[in-house]
């Protein structure tokens, strides 16, 4: 088993481009989430999705949007990058789905840095 | 609102020292309590979790007794070795899907 996949490890964009962020997950978790992480401050989420065909709003959902396309996998997208989105980004999942605090299992991560 | 604090790394020890690192959290309820480690590199993996108060998460020789007392969830290891070197990150649960992260110690175990 893979665990979770995250692609890209690692990009550079200008100001105001675009790009997706691509999450997969091969353990048949419920529920995924998008975190960021930036120095000093811990995790924090940007969406989650507690089940197939659902997404909400975490703590920091502002310049971001994400898609459940499937089961296995949970994209994040920036549609006009600012430099305040450099951070790592890391996604995650969980097994049950029922909100209940289960164990969330991260994926590598994906170094942004927007110019 | 629920928060969760952890001491300020970096936190540099010498193999086979004594580790705490200190936790404690406000939360309304009955919070579940978890350690996450972060190696280089790497993303986060549970380490270890306490459900309700008095509880005791272990792994790999850390230890965290949820203390409701206290509100304090602090990590303890007798003896660190270099590989324990990383950055522990406390965390919190109280609802929903919503989990509350420390901002994250870094920890340096020399040979």
């Amino acid at each position: 088993n893979a665990g979770v996949t995250q692609t890209p490890k690692f990009q550079v964009l200008k100001t105001g481009q675009s790009m997706t962020l691509q999450c997969a997950q091969d353990m048949n978790h419920n529920s995924m989430y998008w975190y960021r992480q930036d120095p000093g401050m811990g995790l924090r989420l940007i969406y989650y999705s507690a089940s197939e065909g659902t997404t909400d709003k975490g703590e920091v959902p502002n310049g971001y949007n994400v898609s459940r396309l499937n089961k296995r996998e949970f994209s994040l997208r920036l549609e006009s990058a600012a430099p305040s989105q450099t951070s790592v980004y890391f996604c995650a999942s969980s097994e049950e789905g029922s909100g209940r605090g289960e164990t969330q299992y991260f994926g590598p991560g994906t170094r942004l840095l927007v110019l | 609102g629920n928060s969760v604090t952890q001491m300020e790394g970096p936190v540099t020890l010498s193999e086979e020292a004594f580790l705490t690192i200190n936790c404690t959290y406000t939360a309304t309820g009955y919070p579940s309590l978890f350690w996450y480690v972060q190696y280089p590199g790497e993303g986060l993996q549970l380490l270890l979790k306490a459900t309700k108060a008095d509880d005791k998460g272990s792994n790999k020789g850390f230890e965290a007794t949820y203390r409701k007392e206290t509100t304090s969830f602090h990590l303890e290891k007798g003896s660190v070795q270099v590989s324990d070197s990383a950055v522990y990150f406390c965390a919190l649960f109280t609802g929903g899907f919503k989990t509350i992260f420390g901002a994250g110690t870094r920890l340096f175990v020399k040979a």
